[in-house]
């Protein structure tokens, strides 16, 4: 099916690990947008891109990187993980004509 | 500092009747606003949404509307039905172009009974 996809879906990480949430989308979209979600709160903007080679900081930057290197992957990278960091984290992609189709989701928790 | 609100953690509505969710938001250069919906498990799929040059936007049993004078804007569905049990979050953006960054609101899970 054609829409967003994020892994791994879940994950439990100790602190002081590194991983990478792997986000692809196939509709060709240009934009893409890494959101975490804390229980009982909105999301909240980590990093978008508005194209290959592009990318900016959203309103929660500290403690990620992203990169961009084609139109279809959005790597979002956690260097050193912190208990403040477990959260959900969503992936969503758009056109400028369309509103943000969302991945569902990827549950990371830092022990 | 919350930009969107949305008051109601919770809301509990009968099958058939009118569900109302509100959000409230205190930046005046937001001027297009989308309510998505969240199952658990599931990333927020999008419902519907207003730009600020118009009050009201209509689409099946989904209607919203815009107060923007009072910065308030709601959600009706009617009639509620046991399908739309689901987390509605608001999320308002300071372009008319979908491709803004979005500031979301905290939600409100609505349970409709039967």
């Amino acid at each position: 099916n054609a829409g967003v996809t994020q892994t791994p879906k879940f994950r439990i990480l100790k602190i002081g690990q590194s991983m990478t949430l792997q986000c692809t989308q196939d509709m060709n979209h240009n934009y893409m947008y890494w959101y975490r979600q804390d229980p009982g709160m909105g999301l909240k903007l980590i990093y978008y891109s508005v194209g290959a080679g592009i990318t900016d900081k959203g309103e929660v930057p500290n403690g990620y990187n992203v990169s961009r290197s084609t139109t279809e992957d959005f790597p979002l990278r956690l260097e050193l993980a912190a208990p403040s960091q477990t959260s959900v984290y969503f992936c969503a992609s758009t056109t400028n004509v369309q509103p943000q189709h969302f991945g569902d989701g990827t549950r990371l928790s830092i022990l | 500092d919350q930009q969107v609100k949305q008051n109601s953690p919770s809301l509990s509505v009968q099958e058939g009747r009118i569900s109302i969710l509100n959000c409230d938001y205190t930046n005046s250069m937001f001027d297009y606003f989308l309510w998505y919906k969240k199952y658990p498990a599931e990333g927020p799929t999008f419902l519907i949404s207003i730009s600020s040059i118009k009050d009201k936007n209509e689409d099946g049993r989904f209607t919203v509307f815009l107060n923007k004078s009072a910065k308030h804007l709601s959600l009706h569905i009617v009639p509620s039905q046991p399908g739309d049990s689901a987390v509605y979050f608001c999320a308002a953006s300071g372009s008319s172009g979908t491709a803004s960054k979005l500031t979301f609101g905290t939600g409100t899970r609505l349970q409709v009974t039967l």
